[in-house]
């Protein structure tokens, strides 16, 4: 079946600029997480969804980071007046709400902030 | 969370068996481990996850000693396509409003030779 999916795959930004980021999860996932990859790191847990609640957005690195799931499926994750630092790879993943269900990660949105 | 340790890289030759090791002495009763890989420009794939049992399936089996301070990830016939940064994490077994978030490290580069 299909997988995660994220759009735009590449997306080049000035510095200044707002940017949306998208992610559909596999069909009938409650959970849904965003995270941040740098170059050379393991990826970093940014904010969680069960449903269209947003449980945790404990890893949000600032307030220009803003992420919704208004009716429990997509996502978007949306980055105001970008800034070089936030040149990175944003993976999202979805699972199934039960406890020990594995995370299923799309190939995520490289972001570049020029 | 506890903390993993794994070395930076490793490599394996073709055919040959991969052994990925894992320390987690900080590990408490009610955290599984779990392992991933990431395949370059991909997003993190789900390979398997255990509690004090050892685990076998298609892709890996997993060996956690009876202590559970460590594990190790075996490939057993590795590939090429085997390269990538494999990711050793512990998780904790009764989430919270986390929703059993993963917390990666840096991983281990493996290099399956020809």
């Amino acid at each position: 079946g299909a997988g995660v999916s994220q759009s735009p795959r590449y997306k080049v930004a000035k510095r200044g600029q707002d940017v949306a980021l998208r992610c559909d999860p596999i069909s009938g996932h409650v959970s849904l997480f965003w995270y941040q990859q740098a170059l050379g790191q393991g990826p970093e847990f940014l904010t969680y969804f069960q449903n269209e609640a947003q449980l945790d957005k404990s890893g949000l690195p600032s307030d220009r980071f803003f992420a919704e799931r208004p009716e429990g499926s997509v996502s978007t994750l949306k980055i105001q007046r970008t800034q070089q630092e936030d040149s990175a790879v944003y993976l999202c993943a979805s699972s199934l709400v039960r406890k020990n269900s594995p995370l299923h990660f799309g190939n995520g949105t490289r972001l570049t902030v020029t | 969370d506890a903390k993993t340790t794994q070395p930076t890289s490793m490599d394996c030759a073709e055919g040959r068996a991969a052994n990925l090791p894992c320390n987690h002495s900080t590990i408490s009763g009610n955290e599984y481990v779990y392992w991933y890989r990431q395949i370059h420009s991909q997003g993190p794939q789900y390979i398997i996850h255990g509690l004090k049992n050892n685990e076998t399936n298609e892709m890996a089996s997993l060996i956690i000693t009876e202590d559970r301070k460590s594990s190790t990830l075996i490939l057993p016939h590795a590939t090429l396509r085997d390269t990538a940064v494999y990711y050793c994490i512990v998780r904790v077994r009764d989430g919270s409003n986390s929703g059993y978030a993963l917390n990666f490290g840096k991983g281990t580069s493996l290099l399956v030779t020809p």
